[in-house]
């Protein structure tokens, strides 16, 4: 079975720019979760999702950050007008359902780069 | 949400059993505690999960005492692979926010 994946790996863009962050859920998985890690830091929490709903976006910056996760394809974590504290690697996890209890399965990330 | 607290690092020898304690005073009726591993460039892969005494699976074990303050990892004859960081967190049954602290970095020498 195919894991969490998450395209591209690595993504530059420049001051200003927008940045598309994709993640598909492993198979039969309906809830997506979005982490933000800094280098030597643990991860972050930014926002949950279940099919086409935002559960939880209390850790997602309000403004510039935006997340979906349409009833059809990934799910998409979108950066506009990227500034240089936006560097980091981004997580994406999935689970069977949105219990604390089960795992979440993550994805090996995508590693935003700012110029 | 209950913050965890664990060793910044450890060193240990390939061969050796190590052990990872984690404490979690806050921990709450309903909270789970699962440990995950990271290497570098790399998402947390799950190991193990527990809600009281003990927990065991090919790779590790889980040992919570009756008070569920504190938890403890152990990882049975450990090689170089090993050498990763180690997240201990606490996760509410209906709680979905996972938080993660700094982790354990745990180097394994030959």
């Amino acid at each position: 079975n195919a894991g969490v994946m998450q395209n591209p790996r690595h993504l530059v863009r420049r001051r200003g720019q927008e940045a598309r962050l994709r993640c598909s859920p492993m198979k039969g998985h309906s809830h997506v979760y979005w982490y933000r890690q800094l280098p030597e830091e643990g991860l972050k929490f930014m926002v949950y999702l279940q099919k086409e709903n935002i559960i939880d976006e209390s850790g997602m910056p309000k403004e510039r950050f935006s997340a979906e996760f349409p009833k059809e394809g990934p799910s998409i974590l979108r950066i506009q007008q990227v500034v240089r504290g936006d560097s980091a690697a981004y997580f994406c996890a999935s689970s069977s359902d949105g219990l604390g209890n089960q795992p979440q399965h993550f994805g090996d990330g995508t590693r935003l780069s700012i110029l | 949400l209950a913050k965890t607290t664990q060793p910044i690092s450890m060193d240990s020898y390939e061969g050796q059993e190590v052990n990872i304690t984690c404490s979690h005073n806050n921990i709450a009726t309903n909270d789970y505690i699962t440990w995950y591993q990271q290497f570098p460039s790399q998402g947390p892969r799950f190991i193990i999960q527990g809600y009281k005494t003990k927990v065991t699976n090919e790779v590790a074990s889980l040992f919570i005492p009756a008070d569920r303050k504190s938890s403890t990892l152990s990882l049975p004859r450990v090689s170089l692979s090993d050498t990763a960081v180690y997240y201990c967190l606490v996760v509410g049954g209906n709680f979905n926010k996972f938080y993660f602290g700094s982790g354990t970095k745990l180097n394994v020498k030959p």
